[in-house]
This record gives C-alpha cells, structure tokens and sequence, in this order.
C-alpha cells in the first residue's frame, strides 16, 4: 500500500533553517512527484510546493520563493524540503502529499511533520 | 494566482440531513478541482478530483458536481463520521491554491 511517513518535530529557533523528510514506499517513486502544504495552528492547507520525482524539477509558490528548496534521493524514495530563515508565522504542521503532477491532485498524505519556530 | 473563495465558512447540520458545501474559482479551472476532507489531528484525505470522481475507498454519500468556475460538494446523509473540515483545490495551473476551508459541524 502507499505509504509517505515523515520525520518527526522540529523546533527552530528565528533564522535558522529546517529540513524535512518524506520517505515514499508501496509505488514507483519516479512515477510520482511530491506535493508540499503547510498548515498554521488553527488555519488552512497553504501549498508550497511540487516536485517531480523523475526529473527533480519544481515548481513552487511565489510566497515561497527564494526560502524554500525541495529536493529528492531516488534511491531512497525520499523527498525533503528545506525552509530558510525561519520565522515565528513558519511554525505549522508540514505535509508530504503524492502529486502525480499537473492536472492530476496530490492523493496519498504524510502524517504531517511539525515545526515550531520560537526564540 | 487562481482564487478558491467556499462557502459557507461554518456548516450546521444535523446528523442524516444534507450538506451543500460551494466553491468558487476566479478563473476557469475546468474540472480540476478536487475536495479533501480534514479530522483534526489527522492529515487531509482525498475526497472528490475531476470535479466529481470519488476517490478511492469514498462512500457514495459524497458527490461533486461543476465546472469551469462553480463547484458543490454534497454529502446526502451527514454520519458522525463527516463532522470535519472540507477543502476544495484547483491543480489546473501553477501554483495550486486551496479554498479557506467549510467546518461542518453539528447542529
């Protein structure tokens, strides 16, 4: 069965940076790519981000850009975002989803990874 | 950036009665549009894509109709189970963009 599992909590202090991991198994991984949504304490799905699995190439959401690094290791199944420069408005739940790409919706999510960002 | 505007932002409703939750887009998105469902704590689950395919495993309770620029998803028969949070997303272009979500809750 398809599986994403996440790595666990991070707690980050204003400016540094985080890196989270999505480990995918039960599909091809290069068949897929990998979405990225954020979500606030209490707030909405913000997406961040997609990459393709086969390629590596991205695209991400303007709000994001210049901070926000996605990358992948296909011999792992494993797909990681980086965010930069952290701020307090970052804390949030992040979450892998598998995104066939555009025109076809990410369906199988991560647990969710959570990252607190406080001096 | 296409806009997803739903509504209405809480649902109340009792347990057996219908739901009609709308999404708008402020462009054409023809029909890729999905719903997801959200419990809390847990991650969101794909409910709707193609504007009204179900996803697998979804009971039949859940439809999705429209196109272009007017969305609805109906749950026909509220069970416990949907008290939740729904979210509508376009994946017609770059980037994809999420509604504010509807709470449907208990009346």
């Amino acid at each position: 069965q398809v599986q994403l599992v996440q790595s666990g909590t991070e707690l980050k202090k204003p400016g540094a940076s985080v890196k989270v991991s999505c480990n995918a198994s039960g599909y091809i991984f290069t068949n897929y790519g990998i979405d990225w949504v954020r979500q606030a304490p209490g707030q909405g799905l913000e997406w961040m981000g997609w990459i393709s699995g086969y390629t590596g190439n991205t695209n991400y959401a303007q709000h994001f850009q210049g901070r926000v690094t996605m990358t992948t290791d296909t011999s792992t199944s494993t797909a990681y975002l980086e965010l930069r420069n952290l701020r307090s408005d970052d804390t949030g739940v992040y979450y892998c989803a598998r995104g066939p790409g555009v025109l076809s919706p990410a369906d199988y999510w991560g647990q969710g990874t959570l990252v607190s960002v406080s001096s | 950036e296409i806009v997803m505007t739903q509504s209405p932002a809480t649902l109340s409703v009792s347990a057996g009665k219908r739901a009609t939750l709308s999404c708008r887009a402020s462009q054409s998105v023809y029909s890729n549009l999905a719903w997801y469902q959200q419990k809390p704590g847990q991650a969101p689950r794909l409910l709707i894509y193609g504007a009204s395919t179900r996803a697998t495993d979804v009971p039949a309770r859940f439809s999705g109709s429209g196109s272009g620029t007017e969305f609805t998803l109906t749950i026909s028969s509220l069970q416990s189970e949907d008290f939740a949070v729904y979210y509508c997303q376009q994946y017609n272009i770059w980037p994809r963009t999420f509604g504010q979500g509807t709470k449907v809750e208990i009346k």
